[in-house]
């Protein structure tokens, strides 16, 4: 059975401060990894979508690494802004688990001002 | 990019009645779409995959009598909350995938619904 974990449950960083987020899975064969943001009350936003194929993918101040063999994704975040903080959620779906997502239980991030 | 439409996003009802959320792909066709439900400070909880034209997957110890789910078309399925009791009162989100996983999953906004 995949699980997820993510570390740290919760950070607390000043504005400006580059972040990094932690994501590892139990199953290596993995067809995908997805970073999902969500803001409280809110349903989840994709940041991004890694393909198994794939080493990393960035959105503006945002890249995202997988390491399929070790199990590892991280999710960076530079010169953070108070505007980044939620709850961040990787999400990896399986060759063959069909269609389904293992989420991890999420990494509460406060950007302080 | 792919669009999910949820309604309503906050609904409060009487216990013993039923409560039915609206999930719809708004600029794309989504063969298969996703229940989930959150709990406070807690991760998503898959309760079931919704198949255009079959019936839904439910997953190991959710009521499918309880929590009806229809996929109509491929651009809409609906959750009912049956005889809604307090205990039921939680945060739902529906999923879909576009065929093409180009965007991987989009979510909807979500649904808080308070059973009285």
């Amino acid at each position: 059975k995949q699980e997820v974990t993510q570390i740290p449950a919760a950070l607390s960083v000043p504005e400006g401060e580059n972040l990094v987020l932690n994501c590892s899975f139990t199953d290596s064969a993995i067809y995908n990894l997805q970073w999902f943001r969500q803001d409280p009350g809110k349903g989840l936003t994709s940041l991004l979508l890694i393909q198994s194929s794939q080493r990393e993918q960035t959105s503006g101040r945002l890249n995202a690494s997988l390491d399929k063999s070790s199990g590892r994704s991280t999710l960076y975040i530079a010169a953070s802004q108070p505007g980044d903080s939620a709850t961040y959620l990787c999400a990896v779906r399986l060759e063959t688990s069909g269609s389904r997502l293992t989420f991890g239980e999420g990494t509460q991030l406060t950007v302080n001002p | 990019g792919a669009v999910v439409s949820q309604h309503p996003s906050r609904v409060i009802c009487k216990s013993g009645t039923s409560v039915k959320i609206e999930c719809r792909s708004l600029d794309f066709q989504a063969t298969t779409m996703f229940w989930y439900r959150q709990f406070p400070k807690q991760s998503l909880m898959l309760m079931a995959t919704s198949n255009e034209g079959s019936k839904a997957t439910y997953e190991q110890g959710v009521e499918k009598d309880k929590f009806l789910i229809n996929h109509a078309s491929l651009t809409l399925s609906t959750l009912t909350v049956t005889s809604a009791h307090p205990e039921d009162s939680s945060f739902y989100i529906c999923s879909a995938r576009e065929r093409t996983g180009e965007y991987g999953y989009t979510f909807g906004s979500g649904t808080r619904l308070t059973v009285v």
